[in-house]
């Protein structure tokens, strides 16, 4: 079945940019979804890239696309304190929304 | 952005009994609602895909007598946890598509703990 692997953690200092990483097998992924969820909280949707894109902006948030290598990367400049959560990385195929989760980055941001 | 509304947002209940948790789509219809689960510093995992109007379809290894599904109208899908016990202590969340945007519409969560 499809499989969505996220690395597990990530630490940067504040100001610093982070780079959370995300590889899916589905080929068929239609739509690749990037959402936060802070603790004991449900998902914050952040950011969406349709396949076809390499590159989505979006104030300080960058998606980044390998269609290729089934590769996904969320780029947060100059990050905050408030940005500790947890992102995952989700995938959908065309005409459903059912969605495929990664397995979720820790982020902690260090003052 | 279209709201999803889900209630309750936490519930403690007692091993053996049943627990419902309603997902309402409050501005839009949905002919489709989805029902994730989240074991504790785990991902969200697929549970079922819950039809207006028809039985939901279950992902594999879920219990479709154990979890109850029921989308009787265009805005509200339920989850009843039957015969709860501890092991199905877990965040609950669900998803619902009006079928015209790019992204399914997220609740609240719920946190159910069985003791």
């Amino acid at each position: 079945g499809e499989d969505v692997e996220q690395s597990l953690f990530l630490s940067v200092r504040e100001g610093d940019s982070s780079v959370i990483n995300c590889t899916y097998t589905d080929s068929s992924s239609t739509y690749l979804y990037w959402y936060k969820q802070e603790p004991g909280a449900g998902l914050q949707l952040l950011t969406y890239i349709f396949s076809n894109m390499d590159m989505k902006q979006d104030q300080r948030l960058t998606v980044l696309l390998n269609k290729k290598d089934k590769h996904l990367s969320l780029r947060i400049a100059d990050t905050q304190t408030g940005d500790s959560a947890i992102y995952f990385c989700a995938e959908s195929s065309s005409g459903t929304y059912k969605y495929i989760f990664g397995t979720g980055t820790r982020l902690k941001v260090l003052a | 952005g279209a709201v999803v509304s889900q209630h309750p947002s936490r519930v403690i209940c007692k091993s053996g009994t049943s627990v419902k948790i309603e997902c309402r789509s409050l501005d839009f219809q949905a002919t489709t609602m989805f029902w994730y689960r989240q074991f504790p510093k785990q991902s969200l995992m697929l549970m079922a895909t819950s039809n207006e109007g028809s039985k939901a379809t279950y992902e594999q290894g879920v219990e479709k007598d154990k979890f109850l599904i029921n989308h009787a109208s265009l805005t509200l899908s339920t989850l009843t946890v039957t015969s709860a016990h501890p092991e199905d202590s877990s965040f609950y969340i669900c998803s619902a598509d009006s079928g015209l945007n790019t992204e399914a519409f997220f609740g609240q969560g719920t946190r159910l703990t069985v003791v």
